[in-house]
């Protein structure tokens, strides 16, 4: 059964700072990897779809990598802003029209 | 504007009144799914959708019943609800591609208190 691991569980850095969020998934047969955003109370945002056959896709400050062999997704962010402070989620979407999450990363940015 | 609408946005209601949560999308996306987000177990699949009148069970369909007898519209039905299914509710659509789906769109949710 395919699981979703997202480290840390929270986050807090000071304005500025570039920063990495982890996603791993425990069978390497998806289809595709997304990220969201998503506020307090509110709704999910989508950042970026990575297929499986892509390593990488990139929108602004953020570029999300996918490594299937290994069961990993990262999700960079550069130069963080308060703006950027959310839960970020990673959903794993299999073959079989599942769609997978994993429990999020609370973001934190200090002005 | 290209979007997923949820309806209500907020319902409190009893134990064993049946209730339905409507998801309507503009997108003529053939894939729409339910999800509900939990403090601690995050967001899992209750039901989804490829097409109309085809739906298949998520992770946690206990209790749910969906149907899909229009493109656009995707319905959430609690036929007998319980406290358990205090929820945040979520509608997701997205195009259907040959082996799974595109970027998943979602709604803004329903926040679903049973007691």
């Amino acid at each position: 059964k395919q699981e979703v691991t997202q480290i840390p569980a929270a986050l807090s850095v000071p304005e500025g700072e570039n920063l990495v969020l982890n996603c791993s998934f425990t069978d390497s047969a998806i289809y595709n990897l997304q990220w969201f955003r998503q506020d307090p109370g509110k709704g999910l945002t989508s950042l970026l779809l990575i297929q499986s056959s892509q390593r990488e896709q990139t929108s602004g400050r953020l570029n999300a990598s996918l490594d299937k062999s290994s069961g990993r997704s990262t999700l960079y962010i550069a130069a963080s802003q308060p703006g950027d402070s959310a839960t970020y989620l990673c959903a794993v979407h299999t073959g079989g029209f599942k769609t997978i999450f994993g429990a999020g990363t609370r973001l934190f940015v200090k002005a | 504007e290209a979007q997923v609408t949820q309806n209500p946005r907020y319902l409190i209601t009893v134990t064993g009144k049946k209730l339905t949560v409507t998801c309507s999308q503009n997108m003529n996306h053939e894939y729409m799914s339910w999800y509900r987000q939990d403090p601690g177990l995050g967001l899992r699949q209750i039901y989804y959708s490829m097409n109309v009148e085809v739906t298949d069970k998520g992770d946690v369909p206990e209790g749910y019943k969906v149907s899909r007898k229009e493109k656009r519209n995707f319905p959430l039905i609690l036929e007998s609800p319980s406290p358990n299914q205090t929820s945040l509710y979520f509608c997701a659509s997205s195009l259907r591609t040959s082996g799974g789906t595109d970027t998943q769109y979602f709604g803004p949710g329903t926040r679903l208190t049973v007691l």
